[in-house]
C-alpha cells in the first residue's frame, strides 16, 4: 500500500497568516493527490484535486503544488473558518490512502 | 448538483452485519464510481472499496476482503455497503463518496468530489 505521510501533525496559526502543510507519498503517484479539510461532525470537503487544481467554490487562498512524491497545500491569509483538520489522499492506485491529518488550530 | 444521501445511524452487536445505503441524485449514475470510506473516532479516513454501477463490478481493500460487499441498484440509483462479522473496532462513521475521472491539463486524474453526510455505525454488546 502507498503510505501518505503528512507534516506537521498539528499547527497553531493566527488569522491572516500563511501556512503550509506537506504530504509525502511512499512511491511516485504523479499528481493523483487530493486535499481536504474536515470540521467535527462533517464529511471531508475537497479543496484541491490533481495536486494543484482548485475545486469549484473553494476560495483562491487555497493552493496546492507538487508531483511525484512530494506535495504541499498552502493557505494564504487564514480565515476563522479555515481552522480544521486537513488530509491529503492518493488516488493513484487502490487502496486509496489518506495522510494521518494535520490539525490547524488558532494561536 | 450531485447529492449522496445515506441511511441513518445503526447500533449492532459484535458478530452481526450492517448494511448502509447511499442514494445518488443528480449527474448520471452510470458515469462515475461510488467509494466507501470510514473514519473511526479520532482517526483519519480509511478507504473500504468502490463500485462502478455501470458494470456492477466492485473492488475492496485487502483489509476488508471477505467481510464487505458493495452492490448497486441502478433502478433506484442506490449503492449499498454490507459489512459482516462486526467487531468493536468497526465502530466508525461510514461515508460514500463519488469517484470522478477527469482530464486536467492533458493528464487524467481521479478524485472524490461529492460525499454523503455519513452514517455512524456503533458496534457494542
Amino acid at each position: 500500500d502507498i503510505q501518505m505521510t503528512q507534516s506537521p501533525s498539528s499547527l497553531s496559526a493566527s488569522v491572516g497568516d500563511r501556512v503550509t502543510i506537506s504530504c509525502r507519498a511512499s512511491q511516485g503517484i504523479t499528481t493523483y493527490v487530493t486535499w481536504y479539510h474536515q470540521k467535527p461532525g462533517q464529511a471531508p470537503k475537497v479543496l484541491i484535486y490533481a495536486a494543484s487544481s482548485l475545486q469549484s467554490g473553494v476560495p483562491s487562498r487555497f493552493s496546492g503544488s507538487g508531483s511525484g512524491t512530494d506535495f504541499t497545500l498552502t493557505i494564504s491569509n487564514l480565515q476563522p473558518e479555515d481552522f480544521a483538520t486537513y488530509y491529503c489522499q492518493q488516488t493513484y492506485t487502490t487502496p486509496y490512502t489518506f495522510g494521518q491529518g494535520t490539525k490547524l488550530e488558532i494561536k | 448538483q450531485v447529492q449522496l444521501v445515506q441511511s441513518g445511524a445503526e447500533v449492532k452487536k459484535p458478530g452481526s452485519s450492517v448494511k448502509v445505503s447511499c442514494k445518488a441524485s443528480g449527474g448520471s449514475f452510470n458515469t462515475y464510481d461510488i467509494n466507501w470510506v470510514r473514519q473511526a473516532p479520532g482517526h483519519g479516513p480509511e478507504w473500504i472499496g468502490r463500485i462502478m454501477p455501470m458494470f456492477g463490478t466492485a473492488s475492496y481493500a485487502q483489509k476488508f476482503q471477505g467481510r464487505v460487499t458493495i452492490t448497486a441498484d441502478k433502478s433506484t440509483t442506490t449503492v449499498y455497503m454490507d459489512l459482516s462479522r462486526l467487531r468493536s473496532e468497526d465502530t466508525a462513521v461510514y461515508y460514500c463518496a463519488r469517484g470522478l475521472f477527469l482530464t486536467v491539463a492533458s493528464s487524467e486524474t481521479y478524485y472524490f468530489d461529492f460525499w454523503g453526510q455519513g452514517t455512524l455505525v456503533t458496534v457494542s454488546s
